[in-house]
């Protein structure tokens, strides 16, 4: 059983859709990765939180280190958006990023 | 201007050949890592350096060997290729250990 759990696997959204992707981890952590990963294979890093709420243009992510969540939003989703997200937790012990398998967006136009 | 590089992006080899994957970051970070992706697209630790040191080596077979000739550089060397060995390997830096992480686009490594 993986320690980060991502939800849905796989989302196919229309274009302006509000999407919600979801992150659940076992372990206590001290921070959250997330990351998207483009159809041509490059890693970009989004965000990395450890409490609260952090927004960079039309994404926004979430975390709740209590019930060990956190969420990433898109909103007025574009056909761009299209990408697998990856989140990943560190650990309180902070010896290695624990990765998720990752969500698959597909935004239509 | 590029943050973390990678050469070669594409490399195509036989079982049995020796090869290295070079990594390059001018971020000015401490810290440095390798990753693999596997078919399923999950990233794995190998191992990460911190200011040249290793501080991270998963269980990865000892045909991997890492090098950091300085902070900016970790080059990575296979010995004695095998099939299951082919995966895309990312590069990546961070400020400082476990920090944000900044990646490299990525070697797609075949072996056949």
């Amino acid at each position: 059983k993986n320690e980060v759990e991502q939800s849905p696997q796989n989302l196919t959204a229309q274009e302006g859709e509000f999407i919600t992707i979801n992150c659940s981890y076992s372990v206590g952590i001290s921070a959250l990765h997330w990351l998207q990963q483009h159809p041509g294979g490059g890693i970009v890093s989004l965000f990395m939180l450890s409490s609260g709420k952090k927004k960079h243009g039309r994404l926004i992510a979430t975390i709740n280190i209590q019930e060990k969540h956190s969420s990433l939003h898109i909103t007025a989703s574009h056909p761009r958006d299209s990408a697998v997200y990856i989140c990943a937790a560190l650990p309180n012990t902070g010896n290695q990023f624990y990765f998720g398998t990752g969500t698959s967006l597909t935004v239509i136009p | 201007d590029t943050a973390v590089s990678q050469t070669p992006k594409y490399l195509v080899t036989q079982m049995g050949n020796d090869k290295s994957i070079k990594c390059e970051q001018n971020l000015g970070h401490d810290t440095m890592y390798w990753y693999k992706q596997d078919s399923k697209k999950f990233l794995k630790i190998m191992f990460s350096y911190n200011n040249k040191e290793l501080i991270i080596n998963e269980t990865v077979p000892n045909r991997f060997s890492p090098k950091s000739p300085d902070k900016a550089h970790l080059n990575l060397h296979i010995n004695s290729l095998e099939l299951g060995d082919s995966a895309v390997y990312f590069c990546a830096s961070s400020q400082a250990v476990w920090n944000e992480q900044f990646f490299g686009p990525g070697t797609r490594l075949t072996v056949l």
